[in-house]
């Protein structure tokens, strides 16, 4: 499709497991954005790539996440050891330089 | 410091209503936009309107208006003769700086869910 497409849609996963979420971003955006939003909340911003640089990853909450775009397309975030405060939707963006950004449809990720 | 606030949690109105979504932020950039998201249950944003800080001209499109004030840091909008399809959450949103150079990053309010009854 044309949109930002994110997989998977739900993931569930044990408290301790590593996870892996992946962002397709709409073909030639430059800039990438992850961000994580909290039930009843609003998103927060977790970490920006422009091409495959990661230019800002202050949002990121601990040394537990990690993500990356090695091409410059496909950006995966991983989420090490994860705990119950994990629990989130996050959502990936993605936008042409001084554009609006376009978002996915998020990964609702559940720690049990 | 950087923030958005959206003082309304919820507001819910019978179709056909006007209704008013505020928005208050706080910046010490000159140079910032203004966005305001739509997010319906399914979860995606949805992007309604980008201003900057130099552009003070209200701004409709349709059933939509936008009022921005930098006299008393608002950014405020109204949905006129409100549906049901306009059900959802809606978020304010500031980017500051250069945008190039910064990424642009979004810093968001909590969110107003609006609730259109028919």
């Amino acid at each position: 499709g044309a949109g930002v497409s994110q997989s998977p849609r739900y993931k569930v996963a044990k408290r301790g497991q590593d996870v892996a979420l992946r962002c397709d971003p709409i073909s030639g955006h430059v800039s990438l954005f992850w961000y994580q939003q909290a039930l009843g909340q609003g998103p927060e911003f977790l970490t920006y790539f422009q091409n495959e640089a990661q230019l800002d990853k202050s949002g990121l909450p601990s040394d537990r996440f990690f993500a990356e775009r090695p091409e410059g397309s496909v950006s995966t975030l991983k989420i090490q050891r994860t705990q119950q405060e994990d629990s989130a939707v996050y959502l990936c963006a993605s936008s042409p330089p001084n554009q609006p950004q376009h978002f996915g449809d998020g990964t609702r990720l559940s720690i049990l | 410091a950087q923030k958005v606030t959206q003082a309304q949690t919820e507001i819910s109105v019978v179709e056909k209503e006007d209704v008013t979504l505020d928005c208050v932020y706080e910046t010490r950039d000159t140079t910032y936009y203004l966005f305001w998201y739509k997010q319906p249950p399914s979860g995606e944003l949805v992007f309604l309107i980008r201003r900057n800080s130099f552009d003070e001209q209200n701004e409709i499109s349709g059933r939509y208006s936008w009022n921005f004030q930098k006299s008393t840091s608002s950014f405020n909008f109204t949905i006129t003769a409100s549906q049901v399809v306009d059900s959802a959450v809606y978020f304010c949103a500031l980017s500051e700086g250069m945008i190039y150079n910064q990424g642009g990053k979004l810093i968001f309010g909590q969110g107003t869910e609006l609730s259109v009854k028919p």
